[in-house]
Protein backbone atom coordinates (compact mmCIF):
# COMPACT_ATOMS: atom_id res chain seq x y z
CA UNK A 1 0.00 0.00 0.00
CA UNK A 2 1.30 3.36 -0.56
CA UNK A 3 1.52 6.25 2.26
CA UNK A 4 3.26 7.48 5.02
CA UNK A 5 4.52 5.78 8.23
CA UNK A 6 4.92 7.31 11.43
CA UNK A 7 6.54 5.77 14.29
CA UNK A 8 6.09 4.79 17.03
CA UNK A 9 2.36 5.78 17.09
CA UNK A 10 2.80 6.66 21.14
CA UNK A 11 6.20 7.94 23.12
CA UNK A 12 6.62 8.92 26.42
CA UNK A 13 9.96 10.26 27.46
CA UNK A 14 11.49 11.81 30.46
CA UNK A 15 12.01 15.80 30.23
CA UNK A 16 15.58 16.40 29.11
CA UNK A 17 16.07 13.04 26.61
CA UNK A 18 15.97 13.79 23.14
CA UNK A 19 14.11 11.50 21.33
CA UNK A 20 13.53 10.83 17.36
CA UNK A 21 10.11 10.48 15.72
CA UNK A 22 10.18 8.25 12.42
CA UNK A 23 8.30 8.94 9.25
CA UNK A 24 8.90 6.64 5.94
CA UNK A 25 6.89 7.17 2.48
CA UNK A 26 6.47 5.15 -0.81
CA UNK A 27 5.02 7.63 -2.74
CA UNK A 28 7.76 8.92 -4.61
CA UNK A 29 7.33 12.43 -3.01
CA UNK A 30 9.95 14.89 -3.57
CA UNK A 31 8.81 16.95 -0.93
CA UNK A 32 8.19 16.24 3.20
CA UNK A 33 6.89 18.18 6.04
CA UNK A 34 6.68 18.06 9.69
CA UNK A 35 3.88 19.79 11.69
CA UNK A 36 3.15 20.14 15.16
CA UNK A 37 -0.46 19.77 16.40
CA UNK A 38 -2.09 21.53 19.73
CA UNK A 39 -5.38 21.95 20.46
CA UNK A 40 -7.02 24.96 18.90
CA UNK A 41 -3.75 26.18 17.37
CA UNK A 42 -3.91 24.09 14.12
CA UNK A 43 -0.95 22.69 12.40
CA UNK A 44 2.55 24.50 12.66
CA UNK A 45 5.03 23.62 10.24
CA UNK A 46 8.03 22.40 12.01
CA UNK A 47 10.72 21.63 9.30
CA UNK A 48 10.39 20.72 5.57
CA UNK A 49 12.73 19.41 2.59
CA UNK A 50 11.67 19.82 -1.00
CA UNK A 51 14.91 17.60 -2.20
CA UNK A 52 16.96 15.24 -0.31
CA UNK A 53 19.69 16.84 1.57
CA UNK A 54 18.12 19.83 1.84
CA UNK A 55 15.82 20.82 4.37
CA UNK A 56 14.72 23.84 5.76
CA UNK A 57 13.17 25.65 8.50
CA UNK A 58 9.29 26.02 9.29
CA UNK A 59 7.65 28.50 11.93
CA UNK A 60 8.56 26.91 15.02
CA UNK A 61 11.85 24.76 14.59
CA UNK A 62 13.52 26.08 17.84
CA UNK A 63 14.36 22.84 19.41
CA UNK A 64 14.29 20.37 16.63
CA UNK A 65 16.61 19.02 14.22
CA UNK A 66 15.68 17.05 10.92
CA UNK A 67 17.70 15.37 8.46
CA UNK A 68 17.02 13.97 4.88
CA UNK A 69 19.48 11.41 3.51
CA UNK A 70 16.98 9.40 1.44
CA UNK A 71 13.93 10.30 -0.60
CA UNK A 72 12.22 8.06 1.33
CA UNK A 73 12.42 9.30 5.02
CA UNK A 74 12.28 12.36 7.30
CA UNK A 75 12.60 11.84 10.94
CA UNK A 76 12.08 14.53 13.31
CA UNK A 77 14.57 14.45 16.87
CA UNK A 78 12.71 16.44 19.47
CA UNK A 79 15.42 17.76 21.81
CA UNK A 80 15.54 18.47 25.37
CA UNK A 81 15.90 22.41 24.06
CA UNK A 82 12.43 22.09 23.10
CA UNK A 83 10.39 23.74 26.19
CA UNK A 84 7.30 22.35 25.48
CA UNK A 85 7.81 19.24 23.14
CA UNK A 86 3.95 17.26 24.73
CA UNK A 87 1.91 17.11 21.25
CA UNK A 88 0.94 15.20 18.48
CA UNK A 89 3.52 15.23 15.81
CA UNK A 90 2.21 14.92 11.83
CA UNK A 91 4.22 14.00 9.23
CA UNK A 92 3.56 14.78 5.52
CA UNK A 93 4.33 14.96 2.17
CA UNK A 94 3.64 15.41 -1.36
CA UNK A 95 5.36 16.45 -4.71
CA UNK A 96 6.79 20.14 -4.69
CA UNK A 97 4.45 21.51 -7.19
CA UNK A 98 1.58 24.12 -5.85
CA UNK A 99 -1.93 23.39 -5.69
CA UNK A 100 -0.40 19.51 -5.27
CA UNK A 101 -2.15 17.25 -2.19
CA UNK A 102 -0.07 17.27 0.34
CA UNK A 103 -0.91 13.80 2.63
CA UNK A 104 -0.39 12.87 6.24
CA UNK A 105 0.51 10.26 8.13
CA UNK A 106 -1.79 9.26 11.37
CA UNK A 107 0.80 11.29 13.28
CA UNK A 108 3.11 10.24 16.42
CA UNK A 109 2.11 11.44 19.82
CA UNK A 110 4.62 12.44 22.32
CA UNK A 111 4.11 12.97 25.65
CA UNK A 112 7.15 14.52 28.11
CA UNK A 113 7.26 13.65 31.87
CA UNK B 1 1.56 35.74 11.92
CA UNK B 2 -1.45 34.24 11.31
CA UNK B 3 -1.74 34.51 7.29
CA UNK B 4 -5.26 32.32 7.64
CA UNK B 5 -8.16 33.10 10.11
CA UNK B 6 -10.46 30.25 10.49
CA UNK B 7 -13.70 30.75 12.54
CA UNK B 8 -15.73 29.59 14.45
CA UNK B 9 -13.23 27.58 16.69
CA UNK B 10 -16.04 24.70 17.30
CA UNK B 11 -19.64 24.29 15.47
CA UNK B 12 -22.72 22.23 16.77
CA UNK B 13 -24.96 20.69 14.02
CA UNK B 14 -27.78 19.06 14.09
CA UNK B 15 -28.41 16.18 11.65
CA UNK B 16 -29.64 17.68 8.47
CA UNK B 17 -28.51 20.92 8.98
CA UNK B 18 -26.37 23.14 7.04
CA UNK B 19 -22.51 23.67 8.52
CA UNK B 20 -20.85 26.97 7.57
CA UNK B 21 -16.98 27.22 8.24
CA UNK B 22 -15.47 30.71 7.22
CA UNK B 23 -11.58 31.56 6.20
CA UNK B 24 -10.07 34.82 5.83
CA UNK B 25 -6.50 35.41 4.21
CA UNK B 26 -4.44 37.99 4.10
CA UNK B 27 -2.02 37.37 1.35
CA UNK B 28 -2.63 38.49 -2.31
CA UNK B 29 -0.67 36.02 -3.54
CA UNK B 30 -2.03 32.33 -2.25
CA UNK B 31 -3.26 31.07 -5.42
CA UNK B 32 -4.94 27.42 -3.85
CA UNK B 33 -7.24 26.91 -1.21
CA UNK B 34 -7.94 23.48 -0.07
CA UNK B 35 -10.02 22.32 3.08
CA UNK B 36 -8.91 18.93 5.09
CA UNK B 37 -10.82 17.03 7.09
CA UNK B 38 -9.34 15.25 10.17
CA UNK B 39 -10.75 12.73 12.63
CA UNK B 40 -9.42 12.20 16.14
CA UNK B 41 -6.26 10.63 16.41
CA UNK B 42 -5.84 10.41 12.75
CA UNK B 43 -3.80 12.83 10.43
CA UNK B 44 -6.14 15.33 8.18
CA UNK B 45 -7.14 14.32 4.39
CA UNK B 46 -7.63 16.72 1.20
CA UNK B 47 -11.36 17.12 1.42
CA UNK B 48 -11.79 19.62 -1.50
CA UNK B 49 -10.14 22.12 -3.02
CA UNK B 50 -10.30 25.84 -5.06
CA UNK B 51 -8.26 28.33 -7.23
CA UNK B 52 -9.49 31.97 -7.22
CA UNK B 53 -10.42 31.48 -10.74
CA UNK B 54 -14.13 30.31 -9.33
CA UNK B 55 -15.98 31.46 -7.01
CA UNK B 56 -17.83 27.83 -6.19
CA UNK B 57 -16.75 24.32 -6.27
CA UNK B 58 -19.07 21.38 -5.46
CA UNK B 59 -18.50 18.07 -4.70
CA UNK B 60 -21.50 15.94 -3.33
CA UNK B 61 -22.59 17.33 0.07
CA UNK B 62 -19.39 19.80 0.08
CA UNK B 63 -19.51 23.33 -1.00
CA UNK B 64 -16.38 25.45 -1.77
CA UNK B 65 -17.26 29.79 -1.67
CA UNK B 66 -14.73 32.19 -2.97
CA UNK B 67 -15.23 35.81 -2.42
CA UNK B 68 -11.72 36.84 -4.21
CA UNK B 69 -11.82 40.91 -3.62
CA UNK B 70 -13.19 40.20 0.34
CA UNK B 71 -9.82 37.66 0.49
CA UNK B 72 -12.60 34.89 2.09
CA UNK B 73 -14.06 31.48 1.62
CA UNK B 74 -15.79 29.46 3.21
CA UNK B 75 -16.85 25.24 3.18
CA UNK B 76 -20.47 25.00 3.24
CA UNK B 77 -21.77 21.15 4.08
CA UNK B 78 -25.55 20.50 3.31
CA UNK B 79 -27.19 17.73 4.62
CA UNK B 80 -24.94 17.60 7.54
CA UNK B 81 -24.37 13.64 9.20
CA UNK B 82 -22.99 12.28 12.22
CA UNK B 83 -19.78 11.08 10.46
CA UNK B 84 -19.25 14.43 9.30
CA UNK B 85 -18.02 15.20 12.52
CA UNK B 86 -14.51 15.94 13.10
CA UNK B 87 -12.16 18.76 12.52
CA UNK B 88 -11.69 20.72 9.23
CA UNK B 89 -8.92 22.86 8.59
CA UNK B 90 -8.96 25.49 5.91
CA UNK B 91 -5.38 26.23 3.95
CA UNK B 92 -3.71 28.36 1.15
CA UNK B 93 -0.82 28.39 -0.30
CA UNK B 94 0.91 30.69 -3.46
CA UNK B 95 3.20 29.10 -6.15
CA UNK B 96 6.44 30.95 -5.24
CA UNK B 97 6.31 28.45 -2.08
CA UNK B 98 5.86 25.07 -3.67
CA UNK B 99 3.04 22.72 -2.08
CA UNK B 100 3.92 24.46 1.39
CA UNK B 101 0.65 25.08 3.06
CA UNK B 102 -0.45 27.79 5.69
CA UNK B 103 -3.47 26.21 7.95
CA UNK B 104 -6.33 28.18 9.82
CA UNK B 105 -6.55 27.19 13.11
CA UNK B 106 -9.54 24.42 12.93
CA UNK B 107 -13.04 24.35 13.54
CA UNK B 108 -14.27 21.15 15.85
CA UNK B 109 -17.58 20.18 13.97
CA UNK B 110 -19.94 17.85 15.71
CA UNK B 111 -23.03 16.90 14.17
CA UNK B 112 -25.69 15.46 16.81
CA UNK B 113 -28.02 12.51 15.60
Amino acid sequence: DGGITQSPKYLFRKEGQNVTLSCEQNLNHDAMYWYRQDPGQGLRLIYYSQIVNDFQKGDIAEGYSVSREKKESFPLTVTSAQKNPTAFYLCASSSWTSGDTIYFGEGSWLTVV
Amino acid sequence: QQQVKQSPQSLIVQKGGISIINCAYENTAFDYFPWYQQFPGKGPALLIAIRPDVSEKKEGRFTISFNKSAKQFSLHIMDSQPGDSATYFCAASKETSGSRLTFGEGTQLTVNP
